[in-house]
């Protein structure tokens, strides 16, 4: 079993929609949370920190439940610029500040 | 302020040649990695250097060896080259005592084809 799980997409929605990710992680250790961006061809990119009380980033939302092991994404209004595969990472930090991807889910909004 | 660069930026190899990834930041981190990316799996780690002086294998380390050559310097050579190592690498940086403790920045990375 991957260490951090997610549905691969992919996601296929209109702009304006409200888009929800989410991610599993198999680590009760891990201790902290990230969503990651990532455009075709590019490098990852740092979204957003999720924290325990959940937290909010303009038309971001995200949320973490760490009895359940597993973090959310949502996203309200989509724009043609989200389009992208987004990451769910987590942190342990035994082996240098390690961070754990899972291999992404993609989006793809359309006009 | 260039972050992360990475050279080259596409190399086609024969299977057996040897070749260096070179990886360079100019944020003053202590923390350097280095990641390949393939379809379906994820970012995976293959060496970090928590701090300089200091070089440690990841979850994916053969086939591969690094050099932190100083501060912002982080090299990923690869001995023998096999179809395996066929990928996306990645290298990035992270500060852990920094303000975003364990946000990391990523270079560009170098697609690597091995025949």
């Amino acid at each position: 079993r991957k260490e951090v799980e997610q549905d691969p997409g992919p996601f296929n929605v209109p702009e304006g929609a409200t888009v929800a990710f989410n991610c599993t992680y198999s680590n009760s250790a891990s201790q902290s949370f990230f969503w990651y961006r990532q455009d075709c061809r590019k490098e990852p990119k740092l979204l957003m920190s999720v924290y325990s009380s959940g937290n909010e980033d303009g038309r971001f939302t995200a949320q973490l439940n760490r009895a359940s092991q597993y973090i959310s994404l949502l996203i309200r209004d989509s724009k043609l610029s989200d389009s992208a595969t987004y990451l769910c990472v987590v942190n342990r930090r035994e082996y240098g500040n390690k961070l754990v991807f899972g291999a992404g889910t993609i989006l793809r909004v359309k006009s | 302020n260039a972050g992360v660069t990475q050279t080259p930026k596409f190399q086609v190899l024969k299977t057996g040649q040897s070749m260096t990834l070179q990886c360079a930041q100019d944020m003053n981190h202590n923390s350097m990695y280095w990641y390949r990316q393939d379809p379906g799996m994820g970012l995976r780690l293959i060496y970090y250097s928590a701090s300089e002086g200091t070089t440690d294998k990841g979850e994916v380390p053969n086939g591969y060896n690094v050099s932190r050559l100083n501060k912002r310097e982080f090299s990923l050579r690869l001995e023998s080259a096999a179809p395996s190592q066929t990928s996306v690498y990645f290298c990035a940086s992270s500060d852990p005592l920094g303000d975003k403790t364990y946000e990391q920045y990523f270079g560009p990375g170098t697609r690597l084809t091995v025949t």
